[in-house]
């Protein structure tokens, strides 16, 4: 169980492009989805607690017009990165954690999105 | 702000024990997880503690200290396939988000 589907898993597009991602949580509701970035040989960077039927809450740092989250459902939350240029390639990762569960259910992850903006 | 200090690279060989620690400064603070991370792949669960003292599964443990702000994650019998990336995070917030460390690299040689 607790199996978070992560769409698609690389792309590869020109700069100035918008990449929309998908993010599922296939066997469990999430009432919040987290969205991470990662560089090579780095740490899990949190950009974004996505909130289902609300607004989501960026972290300092993070240009929420630039990365558009929705979470229109209590499993799927989807980011969009805007107009997207080549400092924007990274591996971005979501992760959920069940709603009905104890509050002390780990974050389960997708498998990321491996995404190159030439 | 919020911090967490783990080493950065551990080496080892098969069959030893390995334990990686993990320092912690955060507001707001639940518990502490940690995620094993392989080349390329997501994070994957270990464990969490949200209260003091040692928590088992299997050939990993992990212990935390609040007082302290500490904890460790102890590895044994270790494999070649342990070799991996291992990152402790902080549980805190209004919605349980995860703050993580640098991550520290494993590598278990024969």
């Amino acid at each position: 169980g607790a199996v978070v589907s992560q769409h698609p898993s690389w792309v590869i597009c020109k700069s100035g492009t918008s990449v929309k991602i998908e993010c599922r949580s296939l066997d469990f509701q999430a009432t919040t989805m987290f969205w991470y970035r990662q560089f090579p040989k780095q740490s899990l960077m949190l950009m974004a607690t996505s909130n289902e039927g609300s607004k989501a809450t960026y972290e300092q740092g993070v240009e929420k017009d630039k990365f558009l989250i929705n979470h229109a459902s209590l499993t799927l939350s989807t980011l969009t990165v805007t107009s997207a240029h080549p400092e924007d390639s990274s591996f971005y990762i979501c992760s959920a954690r069940d709603s009905g569960g104890l509050s002390n259910q780990p974050q389960h992850f997708g498998d990321g999105t491996r995404l190159s903006i030439l | 702000g919020q911090s967490l200090e783990q080493p950065s690279e551990v080496t080892a060989v098969e069959g030893a024990i390995v334990q990686i620690n993990c320092t912690y400064q955060t507001s707001g603070f639940y518990g502490l997880s940690w995620y094993q991370q392989h080349d390329g792949g997501a994070p994957t669960f270990l464990s969490y503690n949200a209260l003091d003292g040692l928590e088992e599964t299997g050939r990993f443990s992990s212990f935390l200290s609040r007082s302290d702000s500490y904890g460790y994650l102890l590895l044994q019998e270790l494999q070649m396939k342990d070799s991996a990336s291992y990152f402790c995070a902080a549980v805190s917030g209004g919605y349980n988000k995860l703050i993580f460390g640098a991550g520290t690299r494993l590598a278990v040689h024969p």
